[in-house]
C-alpha cells in the first residue's frame, strides 16, 4: 500500500532557473495538497486540488509559482525563476471525503535548495 | 479568521516522563482538531483527531483531548519512549460548506526524550 509519493527528494537548483516537483498522490484519493515547511514559517498551505480541478490556490505566491493535476494520478508544482527564498521543503498530501479532508496523508517532501 | 498558537517549541524529556503539550484555538466554526507527528526526513502523519462530538482520541499510547471553554486543546502521554523523538503539530480544520481541507497549522513542538 504505497503512500503519497514525492519525486525527487532533493533538488538543487541555481538563482532564476525553474524547478519542477512532483506529486503522486494515494490511489483512489481525490483532493491533492501542496505545502510549503520552512523552520521560520513553519507549514504554509499552498493551493488544493479535488477531483484535479483547483479550488483554494490563495497560498501560492502568484508571479513564479503554479500547480497542475492533469490526471487522478499525479500533480505538479512548478517554480519558475527560483530565488534563494524559495528554498524549503515542499509537500504534497493526498485525502479523502470521509471527514470531509481534513486527515490528510503527507508525502516525504521534496527538499528544495536554491543557491 | 481561524488560528492555532503552539507556544512550546521545544520540548525535552527523559523515557518513562509524562508528556503534554497544549494548543489553543480560535474559530467561529465547529471545530475539528488535529495532531500530527512528524519524524525526520518524513512528511506528517496524523496522529490524533477530535471533534465536538467525540472531546477525546486515543491512538498509540497518546491522548488527545479539547475543552471547548478554554478553546484549547492537549495531547499528553503518560510515558515516553526515545522513538516518540519527533516534531507534535496541533492543526484545527476550518469547516466550509462539507469541506473541512483547510487545516490551520500551529507551529510545532520538537520532542526530544533521552535514553
Amino acid at each position: 500500500n504505497a503512500g503519497v509519493i514525492q519525486t525527487p527528494r532533493h533538488k538543487v537548483t541555481g538563482k532564476g532557473q525553474e524547478a519542477t516537483l512532483w506529486c503522486e498522490p494515494i490511489s483512489g484519493h481525490s483532493a491533492v495538497f501542496w505545502y510549503r515547511q520552512t523552520i521560520v514559517q513553519g507549514l504554509e498551505f499552498l493551493t488544493y486540488f479535488r477531483n484535479q480541478a483547483p479550488i483554494d490556490d490563495s497560498g501560492m505566491p502568484k508571479e513564479r509559482f503554479s500547480a497542475q493535476m492533469p490526471n487522478q494520478s499525479h500533480s505538479t508544482l512548478k517554480i519558475q525563476s527560483t530565488q534563494p527564498q524559495d528554498s524549503a521543503v515542499y509537500l504534497c498530501a493526498s485525502s479523502t471525503p470521509g471527514q470531509n479532508y481534513a486527515e490528510q496523508f503527507f508525502g516525504p517532501g521534496t527538499r528544495l535548495t536554491v543557491l | 479568521g481561524d488560528s492555532v498558537t503552539q507556544k512550546q517549541g521545544q520540548v525535552t524529556l527523559s523515557e518513562d516522563d509524562f508528556l503534554f503539550i497544549n494548543c489553543t484555538y480560535s474559530t467561529t466554526t465547529y471545530p475539528t482538531l488535529l495532531w500530527y507527528v512528524q519524524y525526520p526526513g518524513q512528511g506528517p502523519q496524523l496522529l490524533l483527531k477530535v471533534t465536538t462530538a467525540n472531546n477525546k482520541g486515543i491512538s498509540r499510547g497518546f491522548e488527545a483531548t479539547y475543552d471547548k471553554g478554554t478553546t484549547s486543546f492537549h495531547l499528553q502521554k503518560a510515558s515516553v519512549q526515545e522513538s516518540d523523538s519527533a516534531v507534535y503539530f496541533c492543526a484545527l480544520a476550518h469547516y466550509n460548506v462539507g469541506d473541512n481541507s483547510k487545516l490551520i497549522w500551529g507551529l510545532g513542538t520538537s520532542l526530544v526524550v533521552n535514553p
